[in-house]
């Protein structure tokens, strides 16, 4: 069964520096999201992506957040400046587009769990 | 705006007993409603939806949910559990937009 991977599964940065979280969502979904859980509180919406655009986005999703598709496979999520805040499981998930309409269910990657010192 | 409360932070029980795991939702307009599972140290798996129709709905692992507007509820329920349902399960509700709001999770533990 085809399912969301991402890459790293872990990772430690130093505050202030910059840090790409990977995900390749399932072959022939076009509906990209990230969310977000930090340790012992409820997963959180970031954004949203199709098309190559931002379709929605939360509250969290401030500038130094940024998503890209760079090709035709993987969708990245890129933290600028990072803060001891941001250490938290980083979640991709994906869905598919039926007749135009984005489909209700999400399909989850297995997180990268990120540790900002 | 949606939002989700999963009335239960944590439910022990035993091996082969029956579980119920709440949510309640809130929201003006027709909604999706999921239960999402999450073992240790992995990520969330779909359990089952809710989009229309048959407000019973069955899932994986032996797990169902009743989907009940006027109370504005969406119960998960196992007749018999087993020590490996021990997870964590999030309740999710989508409206409008893409956006999933999850509930805060209900750490089930299922001891011998």
């Amino acid at each position: 069964e085809p399912e969301v991977t991402q890459t790293p599964s872990h990772q430690v940065t130093q505050m202030g520096q910059e840090v790409i979280l990977r995900c390749v969502p399932i072959s022939n979904h076009l509906y990209f999201y990230w969310y977000r859980q930090i340790l012992g509180q409820k997963v959180e919406f970031l954004v949203s992506f199709y098309n190559n655009e931002i379709s929605e986005k939360s509250e969290i999703f401030d500038d130094q957040f940024s998503v890209e598709r760079p090709d035709g496979s993987n969708f990245t999520l890129k933290i600028r400046s990072t803060k001891l805040e941001d250490s938290a499981m980083y979640f991709c998930a994906s869905s598919t587009i039926v007749a135009g309409a984005v489909q209700e269910t999400q399909y989850f990657g297995p997180g990268t769990r990120l540790l900002v010192l | 705006a949606q939002s989700v409360t999963q009335l239960d932070s944590q439910v022990p029980v035993f091996e082969e007993a029956p579980v119920e795991l709440r949510c309640n939702y809130s929201s003006s307009v027709s909604v999706y409603l999921f239960w999402y599972v999450q073992y240790p140290n992995q990520g969330l798996q779909l359990l089952l939806k809710y989009l229309s129709g048959s407000t019973l709905v069955k899932g994986i692992n032996g797990f169902e949910a009743e989907f009940n507007k006027s109370q504005t509820s969406f119960h998960l329920r196992k007749p018999s559990v087993h020590i490996s349902d021990t997870a964590e399960y999030f309740c999710a509700v989508r409206t409008s937009g893409s956006r999933l709001t999850f509930g805060e999770g209900t750490q089930l533990t299922v001891n011998p």
